[in-house]
C-alpha cells in the first residue's frame, strides 16, 4: 500500500513549456484533488474531482487542466508554464466512511518556471 | 469572504513543554475542520479533526478545541517531542468536497 504517489518529484520548465503532473493512489479512494503551496500560504485548491469521470474547479483554476483517468489516476496539466505557476503541487485523496474523513497527501512535485 | 488564519506564524517550545497551537475562522457555516502537520520537503499529514458539534477532540497526545461562539479553533500537543517539529494547518470545510487552509504556524522545539 504505496498510498498517494506523485511524479516527479522535481521538474524545471521554461515559459511557455507544457507538462503533465501525474498522481496516483491505491486506496480506492473516490475523491481526489490537487493543491499548490506558497513560500508563506497555506494549500490552495486547483481542481477536485469527486468521483471517476467527474471534476470540478477549486480556488486556482486559470492555468491548469486536469484529466480523472480512472479511479487511481488523476493528472495536472500545464499547457503553457508561466513563472506565475511556480509552486509544490501535492495530490491528496480523501476518505469517508461515516463520520470518518481523513485526507491523505502524497510527497510533492517541486515546479520551477523560468 | 470566508477565511481561515492563524494568530502566530511561529511558535518556540521548550521539549516536554505542551504547546497550543491557534487557528481562527470566520465561516460560521463551516462544519468539519481538520488539523495537519506538514515536515520539511514532505506533504501534510493528518494529525485530527473535528465537528462542528464536538467542543474538544483528543487523540494520542493531541487535543482539538474548538469554540464555536468565538470562531477559533486550537491544537494542543502534550509533551511536545523534537519530532514535532513543523509547520501545523488548519483546515476548514463547509459540508462539500473543499477544504480552505490557513497559512500555518511554524512549531519549533528546543532541546
Amino acid at each position: 500500500n504505496a498510498g498517494v504517489t506523485q511524479t516527479p518529484k522535481f521538474q524545471v520548465l521554461k515559459t511557455g513549456q507544457s507538462m503533465t503532473l501525474q498522481c496516483a493512489q491505491d486506496m480506492n479512494h473516490n475523491s481526489m484533488y490537487w493543491y499548490r503551496q506558497d513560500p508563506g500560504m497555506g494549500l490552495r485548491l486547483i481542481y477536485y474531482s469527486a468521483s471517476e469521470g467527474t471534476t470540478d474547479k477549486g480556488e486556482v483554476p486559470n492555468g491548469y487542466n486536469v484529466s480523472r483517468l480512472n479511479k487511481r489516476e488523476f493528472s495536472l496539466r500545464l499547457e503553457s508554464a508561466a513563472p506565475s505557476q511556480t509552486s509544490v503541487y501535492f495530490c491528496a485523496s480523501i476518505i469517508r466512511e461515516g463520520r470518518y474523513n481523513e485526507q491523505f497527501f502524497g510527497p510533492g512535485t517541486r515546479l520551477t518556471v523560468l | 469572504g470566508e477565511s481561515v488564519g492563524l494568530h502566530l506564524p511561529t511558535l518556540s517550545v521548550q521539549e516536554g513543554d505542551n504547546s497550543i497551537i491557534n487557528c481562527a475562522y470566520s465561516n460560521s457555516a463551516s462544519d468539519y475542520f481538520i488539523w495537519y502537520k506538514q515536515e520539511s520537503g514532505k506533504g501534510p499529514q493528518f494529525i485530527i479533526d473535528i465537528r462542528s458539534n464536538m467542543d474538544k477532540r483528543q487523540g494520542q497526545r493531541v487535543t482539538v478545541l474548538l469554540n464555536k461562539t468565538v470562531k477559533h479553533l486550537s491544537l494542543q500537543i502534550a509533551a511536545t517531542q523534537p519530532g514535532d517539529s513543523a509547520v501545523y494547518f488548519c483546515a476548514e470545510n463547509f459540508g462539500n468536497e473543499k477544504l480552505t487552509f490557513g497559512t500555518g504556524t511554524r512549531l519549533t522545539i528546543i532541546p
